[in-house]
């Protein structure tokens, strides 16, 4: 079935450090694919989305590309904040023929801390 | 206005006690959902409606069954509460399905199963 990969966690880096959070995916359709991120004690929220190859989504400084060669939507952000510090999780989503029964396939999460 | 509300927030209880989430979503959505989330932040989907109608059921035990009397509505019942079932239960929600691609969470509910 379709699945997600994410980078394991933590991930610990210094304010105004380059990140890297590393996704790949396997569908056997074209799906859609997105980072989602959870703040503490908090719901998760769309942090970017990108619907086909080679789009690029971006938000908030952060930036992923949908790259179907290597499977991957790897989410990465130049200059990262304190306020960054949260779970961010990779998801796909593979609509079928009826999308009302579509799944939002989510990776385990990687959680990130940014020290001051 | 908080637009996908769960409550509680924190559930406390013992073994072979049932218990009630409830979830309201004030955007309009047509779809609502119930993920679980466990201990390692590992979230997966538990059922979704369609405008009242089950439309997924994941391998989930019988005794939760989720209920949904409107569409902005949608209350997971928990029957004979075992340790396992110990987590953040999160309610969401969508328009049409997934075609925007966005979920829309509750704040999620942690239930702790004694």
């Amino acid at each position: 079935g379709d699945s997600v990969t994410q980078m394991e966690g933590p991930v610990t880096l210094s304010e105004e450090a380059f990140l890297t959070i590393n996704c790949t995916y396997t569908a056997t359709g074209y799906p859609s694919l997105f980072w989602y991120v959870q703040y503490p004690g908090e719901g998760l929220q769309l942090l970017l989305k990108a619907t086909k190859a080679d789009d690029k989504g971006s938000n908030k400084g952060f930036e992923a590309t949908y790259r179907k060669e290597t499977t991957s939507f790897h989410l990465e952000k130049g200059s990262v904040q304190v306020s960054d510090s949260a779970v961010y999780f990779c998801a796909l989503s593979d609509p079928p023929g009826d999308s009302s029964a579509s799944k939002i396939i989510f990776g385990s999460g990687t959680r990130l801390s940014i020290r001051p | 206005d908080t637009a996908v509300s769960q409550t509680p927030k924190y559930l406390v209880t013992q073994m072979g006690n049932d218990k009630s989430i409830k979830c309201e979503q004030n955007l309009g959505h047509d779809t609502m959902y119930w993920y679980k989330q466990d201990s390692k932040k590992f979230l997966k989907i538990m059922f979704s409606y369609n405008n009242k109608e089950l439309i997924i059921n994941e391998t989930v035990p019988n005794r939760f069954s989720p209920k949904s009397p409107d569409k902005a509505h949608l209350n997971l019942h928990i029957n004979s509460l075992e340790l396992g079932d110990s987590a953040v239960y999160f309610c969401a929600s969508s328009l049409s399905g997934f075609l925007t691609g966005e979920l829309f969470f509750g704040e999620g509910s942690r239930l702790t199963v004694l």
